[in-house]
């Protein structure tokens, strides 16, 4: 079964510094999609970023970026320039067999004004 | 266009109970999917919903089903309910395939006396 690991279960940011938030995940595939989701204390999941397995570029969304290392089964979410909205529950999700996602456990980031 | 929305938000009921709740998709998503959401196992994908039929799911107990309409609407019900299902319901939906991102909904929160 597939597995997603988040090892930082809370992470501090400075506003306008960059954060960088681990993901790792346990698969026999080679096709599937990462993603990355926030939560905001309003609980609405809202997607962040979505990588394809089988594309090398890493992808990017404004502030947010991906390093994607398909061998080291790693998916790391950088954030640039933190704001105050950042502050949210990110999940790293798993998606391999139709629309069953799996979800790691969460990191918490706090931004610091 | 309009997001995933789930009704009610808020439900309370008692040991013993059932509940339904509501998902209705995005215009032209045509794939609903379910999950729980619990402090202490965090999120659970429960089923998914393609065209009517279920697609996939997880592993949880018969007393959770769901059902899908034609107009892709989707809703799920847990009979006999127990304490342990007091949690966050999370509906989701997605064009068709795997391919497709998945976008959620605010969620139900099901409090369990």
């Amino acid at each position: 079964a597939q597995t997603v690991t988040q090892s930082q279960p809370e992470m501090s940011v400075q506003e306008a510094e960059t954060v960088t938030l681990s993901c790792t995940y346990d698969t026999s595939e080679s096709d599937y999609y990462l993603f990355w989701y926030k939560q905001p204390p309003s609980r609405q999941m809202i997607l962040v970023i979505r990588q394809e397995a089988y594309k090398q570029q890493n992808a990017t969304e404004n502030r947010f970026s991906v390093n994607f290392q398909k061998a080291a089964k790693s998916f790391s979410l950088k954030i640039s320039d933190s704001q105050l909205g950042d502050a949210a529950m990110y999940f790293c999700a798993y998606r391999r067999d139709g629309n069953k996602l799996v979800f790691g456990a969460g990191t918490i980031l706090r931004v610091k004004s | 266009k309009a997001g995933v929305t789930q009704t009610p938000r808020y439900l309370i009921k008692t040991r013993g109970q059932q509940v339904t709740l509501s998902c209705s998709p995005i215009s032209g998503h045509r794939s609903v999917s379910w999950y729980q959401q619990t402090p202490g196992q965090g999120l659970q994908f429960l089923f998914e919903y393609f065209s009517e039929t279920q697609r996939n799911k997880g592993n949880f107990p018969g007393r959770f089903s769901g059902r899908q309409f034609s107009n892709s609407r989707s809703e799920m019900n847990v009979s006999t309910l127990e304490l342990g299902d007091s949690a966050l319901y999370l509906c989701a939906s997605s064009l068709i395939g795997i391919s497709d991102t998945q976008y959620f909904g605010p969620g139900t929160r099901l409090t369990v006396l």
